[in-house]
């Protein structure tokens, strides 16, 4: 169980398109998922909260302008890196809390990488 | 904002030898996560901890949450290769909410 799914698990786009990667709890709800962004041989960070039939809370530092997140449903978020540049080329982590249980768990998704020339 | 120090950053060692990570704060937390992630995926959840001193075991795992529920600690035993990877632990606040992530251990076990 608490099995979370993330796509595309990779992506290559060209610098100034839009890239959406979907979160998906495939086994349980989740009113709340969150995303997270990860460099290499370092912890995550995260980026916002995403809050079913409501507006994300994104962290301090984070455009949201630039990170759309829409969670329209109990089991998919997604996140829309719009105007993509280079510098967002990174490893792209959510997770879900099931809420049914009672302890906060995240359980996370495998990753996106997303390259972006 | 809530900070979840983890130590030590890097770890190597060879097989069949004992290691501890920690996770210390200044922080009470409602509950604690270890998570163990591979490279290119994303992390793996192996306990959850939510009593003050309460201690689980995962195989050759062993996970302890304070008795002030500030601090936690995994020891391996006898460690092998195939548990390299990077070690997490997440706190969650008391009230609720986001999970503060420690910034994680690196561990390469060398047969």
């Amino acid at each position: 169980g608490a099995v979370v799914s993330q796509h595309p698990s990779w992506v290559i786009c060209k610098s100034g398109t839009s890239v959406k990667i979907e979160c998906r709890s495939l086994d349980f709800q989740a009113t709340t998922m969150f995303w997270y962004r990860q460099f290499p041989k370092q912890s995550l960070m995260l980026m916002a909260t995403s809050n079913e039939g409501s507006k994300a809370t994104y962290e301090q530092g984070v455009e949201k302008d630039k990170f759309l997140i829409n969670h329209a449903s109990l089991t998919l978020s997604t996140l829309t890196v719009t105007s993509a540049h280079p510098e967002d080329s990174s490893f792209y982590i959510c997770s879900a809390r099931d809420s049914e249980q009672i302890q906060e768990t995240q359980y996370f998704g495998p990753g996106t990488r997303l390259l972006v020339l | 904002t809530q900070l979840l120090e983890q130590s030590p950053q890097f770890l190597s060692i060879q097989e069949g030898e004992n290691l501890t990570v920690y996770c210390n704060s200044s922080s009470v937390f409602s509950s604690l996560q270890w998570y163990r992630q591979e490279p290119g995926e994303g992390p793996v959840l192996l306990v959850t901890v939510v009593t003050g001193g309460e201690v689980k075991k995962l195989k050759r795992l062993t996970f302890q949450f304070g008795d002030a529920r500030k601090d936690s600690s995994l020891h391996i035993t006898a460690a092998q290769p195939g548990d390299t990877g990077l070690y997490l632990c997440a706190g969650v606040s008391t009230n609720a909410g986001k999970s503060t992530f420690g910034d994680g251990t690196t561990l390469t076990v060398k047969p």
